[in-house]
């Protein structure tokens, strides 16, 4: 069955600090989506990124950068120059195609994001 | 602002009650997903509708069920609660049942059973 895990539980930095949140998964499939989110202290969840398993291309939005590797099954997460507004937890998931084109997605844990100023 | 709305967004019930949860999807997007986030669990689906069929389960406990209306919007119907119920459920939308489109997902309905 697929997994996400996010070992860091939780993370603290100092404001401008650059952080990275670390998302490794497993699936048999060999065409998935990875995805990430952000759960800020008022508790929705918003989307962030998407990305399908063919394209490794690393993404850069402002200063959120994406680094995807297939080889060790990572899709990593980085801030740049951290504000206090990044504090939230962050989700990694994967999605996966099921017969009949249905699909699911399959949360990690979290990583708690604690920024201070 | 997703788009998709949940209501009531705080619900407080005793252990054996019912309790409905209703769930407006983004204007557009056929598909709808409910999730359950808890201390213990983390993130887990519970089940999805399109188009008013369901199309997938998760650990969807049998106390629990949901449908999808004619005009989309959703309901999902917890029944015999207990207090490891108590927890913050929350719906999604996408465009279609494909794994590719983004879910967008609501600001939640927190239960909490007494």
């Amino acid at each position: 069955a697929q997994k996400v895990t996010q070992a860091q539980t939780e993370i603290s930095v100092v404001e401008k600090e650059d952080v990275t949140l670390d998302c490794v998964y497993e699936t048999r499939d060999t065409t998935y989506y990875l995805f990430w989110y952000k759960q800020p202290p008022s508790g929705e969840l918003v989307f962030l990124i998407r990305r399908n398993s063919f394209d490794e291309q690393n993404e850069i939005s402002g200063r959120y950068s994406w680094n995807f590797q297939k080889s060790t099954s990572s899709f990593n997460f980085t801030i740049t120059a951290s504000q206090v507004v990044d504090s939230a937890v962050y989700f990694c998931a994967l999605s996966e195609e099921a017969q009949g084109g249905s699909e699911k997605l399959v949360f990690g844990k979290g990583t708690k994001l604690t920024v201070n100023p | 602002d997703s788009g998709v709305t949940q209501t009531p967004k705080h619900l407080i019930t005793a252990t054996g009650q019912r309790v409905t949860l209703r769930c407006s999807p983004r204007s557009g997007d056929l598909s709808v997903y409910w999730y359950q986030q808890s201390l213990d669990q983390g993130l887990q689906f519970l089940i999805q509708y399109y188009n008013g069929e369901e199309r997938a389960k998760g650990n969807i406990l049998e106390r629990f069920s949901a449908q999808q209306f004619p005009d989309l919007h959703s309901e999902l119907n917890l029944s015999s609660l207990e207090l490891g119920d108590s927890a913050l459920y929350f719906c999604a939308s996408s465009v279609s049942l494909a794994g590719y489109n983004e879910q967008f997902f609501g600001p939640g309905t927190r239960l909490t059973v007494l």
